[in-house]
């Protein structure tokens, strides 16, 4: 069965501090894919990432960065030099490949709230 | 930049009544889903559709819930007898392939009074 874990509740940290939001998975499939979207307080959910389980290659996207671990399972989020426009709940999910239309697995969020 | 789009933003209906949730995925997606989020809570699959079928459904999605894709834009959910407990917000979602990006839409703010 699938689970993502996101330990983390909430967090809060001063603006420019770099913040980590960390992500677990399981799942007995070797070829899943792993997302990140955000949620702003306005509620949509904004895709910001998608990696394959065979592309171990961390990413850099601007302050975004994405560091993927098969050995521990983990597909951690880090934003550098945070700003208060990073605010927002955090979803890691999940989803196997195979036949047909793949359901996402989402973990419980981590609520990022950047102080001024 | 296409979009998915869900009407209304915000539907409050007595609790009985039958809600249809409508969606208009990306135009050239081929695999749809809903999901749900109870005020606070993750993020929750409902159902995925392909091919004017349902391919998987969740425990939540019982009898009360139907999906219909009535024309080749829009993409329904129905709830026949909505209950308390079906307050959330309901995303609709679409993807290009079954294991693309699935690309959500802003979301209905369904609540039962």
């Amino acid at each position: 069965a699938q689970k993502v874990t996101q330990a983390q509740t909430e967090i809060s940290v001063v603006e420019k501090e770099d913040v980590t939001l960390d992500c677990v998975y399981e799942t007995r499939d070797t070829t899943y894919y792993l997302f990140w979207y955000k949620q702003p307080p306005s509620g949509e959910l904004v895709f910001l990432i998608r990696r394959n389980s065979f592309d171990e290659q961390n990413e850099i996207s601007g302050r975004y960065s994405w560091n993927f671990q098969k050995s521990t399972s983990s597909f951690n989020f880090t934003i550098t030099a945070s700003q208060v426009v990073d605010s927002a709940v955090y979803f890691c999910a999940l989803s196997e490949a195979g036949r047909g239309a793949q359901k996402l697995v989402f973990g419980q969020g981590t609520r990022l709230t950047i102080n001024p | 930049e296409p979009e998915v789009t869900q009407t209304p933003s915000h539907q409050v209906t007595q609790m009985g009544q039958e809600v249809i949730l409508r969606c208009v995925p990306i135009s050239n997606h081929l695999y749809f889903y809903w999901y749900r989020q109870i005020l606070g809570q993750k993020v929750e699959f409902l159902v995925s559709f392909y091919n004017n079928e349902i391919s998987e459904k969740s425990e939540i999605f019982d009898d009360q819930f139907s999906v219909e894709r009535p024309d080749g834009s829009n993409f329904t959910l129905k709830i026949r007898s909505t209950k308390l407990e079906d307050s959330a917000m309901y995303f609709c979602a679409s993807g290009g392939l079954p294991t693309d990006t699935q690309y959500f839409g802003p979301g209905t703010r369904l609540t039962v009074l």
